[in-house]
C-alpha cells in the first residue's frame, strides 16, 4: 500500500464550481498534513496545512481532516482557470526532523 | 513568509561532470533542509535530510557518494551530483522550514539535464 494516495486525474471542473480533491494515507501516526499546488515546471507552493480533525478554511480553500478514516481533502470554491494545476497531498509522520511524504498529485483542470 | 532560494534554476552538463546546487534560507535559519527529486509526471521523492553541522541522512536507494550534501551553515545547504549521467536528469528541489511543526517551504528548483 502506498503511503500517500491520490487520484492522479485529470479532474475536470467547470469554472465557478467546487473542486474536491482527496487523499488517503497509511500511517496512523501521521500528525501533520499539507496541500501544495504545483504548476508545470515549477516547485510546489503551500496552499493549506491542517493538524487536527475537522475543517480549516482559508479564503476559497477548505481542508478537511479525518484521522480515524486516514483521509484528508481539499475543497476549492468558485474554481478559477488559474487554479488549474497539480495538487499534492503531503503528510508528516511525526515530530522532529521528518521530511514530508508526498502523494503523486491530482491534476486539476478548470474549464472556462 | 519564509523564502528559500535555490541556484541555479537550470543547468545542462556533460556526462561525467559534477554539478553543485545551492539552497539558501533567506530570512530564517534552517537547521534542517530537505532535498527532493522529481521526475516528469511523478511525485516528489525525498532524497536526503540535510542537517547543519552533521552528516546528511539519505533515504533508501539514494547513493550518498553520488549525491554529496553539505550543510555548513544555518542558511546554506548544497547538493553536488557527482559524475552525472543522463539518468540523473531530473528536477531537484530543496526545502526548509522555520520550526519543527511548520510546513516546508520550497526553493524554485533546479532542472538538471545531463547530455
Amino acid at each position: 500500500q502506498k503511503e500517500v494516495e491520490q487520484n492522479s486525474g485529470p479532474l475536470s471542473v467547470p469554472e465557478g464550481a467546487i473542486a474536491s480533491l482527496n487523499c488517503t494515507y497509511s500511517d496512523r501516526g501521521s500528525q501533520s498534513f499539507f496541500w501544495y499546488r504545483q504548476y508545470s515546471g515549477k516547485s510546489p507552493e503551500l496552499i493549506m496545512s491542517i493538524y487536527s480533525n475537522g475543517d480549516k478554511e482559508d479564503g476559497r480553500f477548505t481542508a478537511q481532516l479525518n484521522k480515524a478514516s486516514q483521509y484528508v481533502s481539499l475543497l476549492i470554491r468558485d474554481s478559477q482557470p488559474s487554479d488549474s494545476a497539480t495538487y499534492l497531498c503531503a503528510v508528516r509522520k511525526g515530530g522532529g526532523a521528518d521530511g514530508l511524504t508526498f502523494g503523486k498529485g491530482t491534476h486539476l483542470i478548470i474549464q472556462p | 513568509g519564509a523564502v528559500v532560494s535555490q541556484h541555479p534554476s537550470r543547468v545542462i552538463c556533460k556526462s561525467g561532470t559534477s554539478v553543485k546546487i545551492e539552497c539558501r534560507s533567506l530570512d530564517f535559519q534552517a537547521t534542517t533542509m530537505f532535498w527532493y527529486r522529481q521526475f516528469p509526471k511523478k511525485s516528489l521523492m525525498l532524497m536526503a535530510t540535510s542537517n547543519e553541522g552533521s552528516k546528511a541522512t539519505y533515504e533508501q536507494g539514494v547513493e550518498k557518494d553520488k549525491f554529496l550534501i553539505n550543510h555548513a551553515s544555518l542558511t546554506l545547504s548544497t547538493l553536488t551530483v557527482t559524475s552525472a549521467h543522463p539518468e540523473d536528469s531530473s528536477f531537484y528541489i530543496c526545502s526548509a522550514r522555520t520550526d519543527l511543526d511548520s510546513p516546508l517551504h520550497f526553493g524554485n528548483g533546479t532542472r538538471l539535464t545531463v547530455t
